[in-house]
């Protein structure tokens, strides 16, 4: 079964500094790989997904990540972060159930704080 | 088009009753789940259905049910509501496997 490791509960960065969000599955086959964002009392809505091809996803308010199958990674980025960017982050991946259906599997979250 | 609709937003329970919590979606998305968030554990999976009629367990199954009768409609049941049961619930739904999923705005469960 996948297990989802994001590295670093909280993470604060300063306004207009890279954002760096460190996410490690388990297991060597590729699966499906996506990272969600949550702001508070809110669901979760998705930021970016990788299935298949490029390995270099772009998502939506400026983040990307990078599938790495040799490292099982899936690390999110963002150039410069902005204010409106603090929230909890999520990643997620696929799994296969024991019924033979694929399921999603979370990470526990990393908080990120943006610092003026 | 309403998304994914959870019902209630709150509700507190005396431990030993027992509800349902409503999830319906109006996507005509195969792909349905429930989830609990508790704080410092992410998200950890209750149920899934691919389709009607097909459900299968997740992390944390133990104490409620489930039945996807329709395509729309995907209810989890707490049998027996325990204190270690107070959480917040989301429902989730998906096209396919590899689309993503689209959330509901949660359910805030209190158990007393």
């Amino acid at each position: 079964a996948q297990s989802v490791t994001q590295l670093g509960s909280h993470v604060s960065v300063s306004e207009g500094a890279l954002v760096l969000l460190r996410c490690n599955y388990s297991s060597s086959v590729p699966p499906y790989l996506f990272w969600y964002v949550q702001y508070p009392n809110q669901g979760l809505q998705l930021l970016l997904k990788y299935t298949t091809g490029a390995t270099l996803v772009k998502g939506i308010n400026g983040f990307e990540a990078e599938f790495k199958k040799s490292e099982t990674s899936f690390h999110l980025t963002k150039p410069s972060a902005h204010m409106s960017d603090a929230a909890e982050y999520f990643c997620a991946v696929s799994d296969r159930g024991s019924g033979g259906y694929n399921k999603l599997i979370f990470g526990a979250g990393t908080r990120l704080a943006v610092h003026p | 088009n309403a998304g994914v609709t959870q019902t209630p937003k709150f509700q507190v329970l005396k431990t030993g009753q027992s509800m349902t919590l409503q999830c319906a979606q109006d996507m005509n998305h195969e792909y349905m789940s429930w989830y609990r968030q508790d704080p410092g554990m992410g998200l950890r999976l209750i149920h899934y259905s691919v389709g009607a009629g097909i459900t299968d367990q997740g992390e944390v199954p133990n104490g409620y049910n489930v039945s996807r009768s329709t395509t729309e409609d995907f209810p989890l049941r707490l049998l027996s509501a325990a204190p270690s049961q107070t959480s917040v619930y989301f429902c989730a739904s998906s096209r396919t496997e590899g689309y993503g999923y689209t959330f509901g705005s949660g359910t805030r469960l209190t158990v007393v």
